[in-house]
């Protein structure tokens, strides 16, 4: 799996849109960009994963350089309860002899 | 809840005693995971089974046993650990190994060894 590289950690005012930057620059053709986040205390949870186009769901958007050397995950409108870390990573889609593996993610901090 | 149950949620044992973390999961998931978080470290895999089989084993202590009877139940069998094996561990589960992004965790057993 291609490595990544995510800011230690981020502050964002509550109410306002939380921008999450991610570098894969070595990201293969076939490597689709995951996101999870981790509440204190809680197991991961699924956010968002993309190949190319751009993706938005309840929870986020996921926003892929055309390049694909690097992606940003935007919460829309953070509340206090999106103060978690958040994993971006990149794998095969279907890659089953590869279980997921995290990195040290983006502790990212909801002010109010 | 996410689906995935694991008990207890916590768990305090001393270094000569012998307990089991469980997991349950009704998803009708296939794969189930282990995975280990010490304090500020990244989380670690540990095990992984698929249809009840194991199909990794990521060089974890013999002091840690795994124990899937079926595709819903899986078990981490501790025994003799040490102090720096406290930590959260946390399971996981997947639709299969081929589906694997969408992959499920329970909210974790912390484990203090004494």
């Amino acid at each position: 799996d291609a490595k990544t590289t995510q800011p230690t950690s981020m502050d964002c005012a509550e109410g306002r849109a939380a921008n999450l930057p991610c570098n894969h620059s070595t990201i293969s053709g076939n490597e689709y960009v995951y996101w999870y986040r981790q509440i204190h205390s809680q197991g991961p949870q699924y956010i968002i994963h993309g190949l190319k186009n751009n993706e938005t769901n309840e929870m986020a958007s996921l926003i892929i350089t055309e390049d694909r050397k690097s992606s940003t995950l935007i919460l829309p409108h953070a509340t206090l309860r999106d103060t978690a870390v958040y994993y971006c990573i990149v794998r095969v889609l279907n890659s089953g002899n590869t279980p997921l593996v995290f990195g040290k993610g983006t502790r990212l901090s909801v002010i109010a | 809840e996410t689906g995935v149950t694991q008990t207890p949620r916590h768990l305090v044992m001393g270094m000569t005693n012998k307990k089991s973390l469980k997991c349950e999961q009704h998803l009708g998931h296939n794969a189930m995971y282990w995975y280990k978080q010490s304090a500020k470290k990244p989380l670690e895999l540990m095990f992984v089974y698929s249809l009840e089989e194991r199909v990794e084993n990521n060089s974890v202590p013999s002091r840690f046993s795994p124990e899937c009877p079926n595709s819903s139940h899986l078990f981490l069998h501790l025994h003799t650990l040490q102090p720096e094996d406290s930590a959260l561990y946390l399971c996981a589960s997947s639709p299969s190994r081929e589906r694997s992004y969408g992959y499920t965790f329970g909210s974790g057993t912390r484990l203090t060894v004494v």
